[in-house]
């Protein structure tokens, strides 16, 4: 699976839009791109994913650029809830999910 | 996900007993993964089952740990003979098949602390 590199960390403030960076410039055609985000130490909840067209959810949007080099997750109204540490995954389509490399992802600090 | 159902959430054992860490999957799901995530660490892919079938186990301890998948009931994940490094936060997740258009959902985990 291609590698994914992610800022270490970023901040929000309540209210306003959380765009989360993500670059995965050796993907593969048959490679979607996955979020996760952990809250604290709770299990890694799914957000959205996307092979090559953007895609929206009712908990985020995914914009996948047409290279597919790169995309962005993004959190239109960030709450403090959305503090969390913000995984960007690749998986191949004619795979399972085992082995999804989780890295060290993106820490999203939420603040009033 | 609520759907992904493990038991216990935190489990305490001392050196040398075995710990069986239990999933159910979420309805109609038939992909099970098991993670590992140490302290301060991302999550590492331990073992992938399917009903009553292992498909990946590459990433599971040759010795002391084993997984199932039956035909009736949870998947186990078994740690025999615990040590102090086997504490760690165990995540269960599931599928319903392995296509592009499948999510998997995790669980929140078990807790192991090894004493």
């Amino acid at each position: 699976d291609a590698k994914t590199t992610q800022p270490t960390s970023m901040d929000c403030a309540e209210g306003r839009a959380a765009n989360l960076p993500c670059n995965h410039s050796t993907i593969s055609g048959n490679e979607y791109v996955y979020w996760y985000r952990q809250i604290h130490s709770q299990g890694p909840q799914y957000i959205i994913h996307g092979l090559k067209n953007n895609e929206t959810n009712e908990m985020a949007s995914l914009i996948i650029t047409e290279d597919r080099k790169s995309s962005t997750l993004i959190l239109p109204h960030a709450t403090l809830r959305d503090t969390a540490v913000y995984y960007c995954i690749v998986r191949a389509s004619n795979t399972g999910f085992q082995k999804l490399v989780f890295g060290t992802g993106t820490r999203l600090l939420v603040s009033p | 996900n609520a759907g992904v159902m493990q038991n216990p959430r935190h489990l305490v054992r001392r050196r040398g007993q075995e710990a069986r860490l239990r999933c159910s999957p979420m309805k109609g799901h038939s992909h099970v993964y098991w993670y590992r995530q140490l302290p301060e660490e991302g999550l590492k892919f331990m073992v992938y089952l399917q009903k009553e079938n292992i498909i990946d186990e590459s990433g599971m301890p040759k010795e002391r740990f084993s997984a199932e998948f039956p035909k009736e009931g949870p998947s186990i994940l078994r740690i025999q003979q615990v040590v102090r490094g086997d504490s760690a936060a165990y995540f269960c997740a599931s599928s319903s098949g392995q296509g592009g258009i499948s999510e998997a959902f995790f669980g929140q985990g078990t807790r192991l602390t090894v004493v």
